[in-house]
């Protein structure tokens, strides 16, 4: 089963609008989550990392103003995309690491979030 | 030079063919090598860890070369269901950081 859950897995809404993905750690916690967007036909890019309790850290060319990333609890990351444009219509995928064995943390994605701005 | 580069695609192959996927990257301090799955809009799923002796599961064997960068995915006697997008990762640290992907290649299997 899910171990990373996404909230709303699609999303259509107009330029302008603020949209907010929940990405949640499901029987685990998660100090750090990080969010990737993947284009049509690309790689998964790193947007950033989110930090529980302290600031995320940002990729080269990310707007950390327009891309907010709230971690507040150890279990719950939010990115909100402010005044969304068409060119941020992407597919967002969050992830978070999980201790699979004892010394061993596998890596596991969201089902992601399908964003489409008109 | 990309991190991480892969194969161009698209792969199609008939059912049973043996269908390699090779993958560089430029990071040679490059800590956790990885083959990802990725069906349409989809998540990506872990299919394999790449470790220096390479290792085997079932019809998907992974190798890595630190010499040479370079990871490859081998998948033998190919089923309908091997169809997706399989993407090389790469972890540049240790520890619990973030993977760098490579664009994917897409493998159709046909019957």
């Amino acid at each position: 089963g899910a171990v990373v859950s996404q909230h709303p897995s699609r999303v259509i809404c107009k330029s302008g609008t603020s949209v907010k993905i929940e990405c949640r750690s499901l029987d685990f916690q998660a100090t750090t989550m990080f969010w990737y967007r993947q284009f049509p036909k690309q790689s998964l890019m790193l947007m950033a990392t989110s930090n529980e309790g302290s600031k995320a850290t940002y990729e080269q060319g990310v707007e950390k103003d327009k891309f907010l990333i709230n971690h507040a609890s150890l279990t719950l990351s939010t990115l909100t995309v402010t005044s969304a444009h068409p060119e941020d219509s992407s597919f967002y995928i969050c992830s978070a690491y999980r201790s699979v064995a004892s010394s061993y943390n596998e890596q596991f994605f969201g089902p992601g979030t399908r964003l489409t701005v008109l | 030079r990309k991190e991480v580069e892969q194969d161009p695609g698209p792969f199609n192959v008939p059912e049973g063919a043996t269908v390699a996927f090779n993958c560089t990257y430029s990071n040679s301090a490059s800590q956790s090598f990885f083959w990802y799955r990725q069906d349409c809009r989809k998540e990506p799923k872990l299919l394999m860890s790449v470790y220096s002796s390479g290792n085997e599961d079932g019809r998907f064997t992974a190798q890595l070369n630190r010499a040479s960068q370079y990871i490859s995915l081998l998948i033998r006697d190919s089923k309908l269901s091997d169809s997706a997008t399989y993407l090389c990762a790469v972890n540049k640290a240790s520890g619990n950081t973030p993977l760098v992907f490579g664009k994917g290649t897409r493998l159709s299997v046909i019957a």
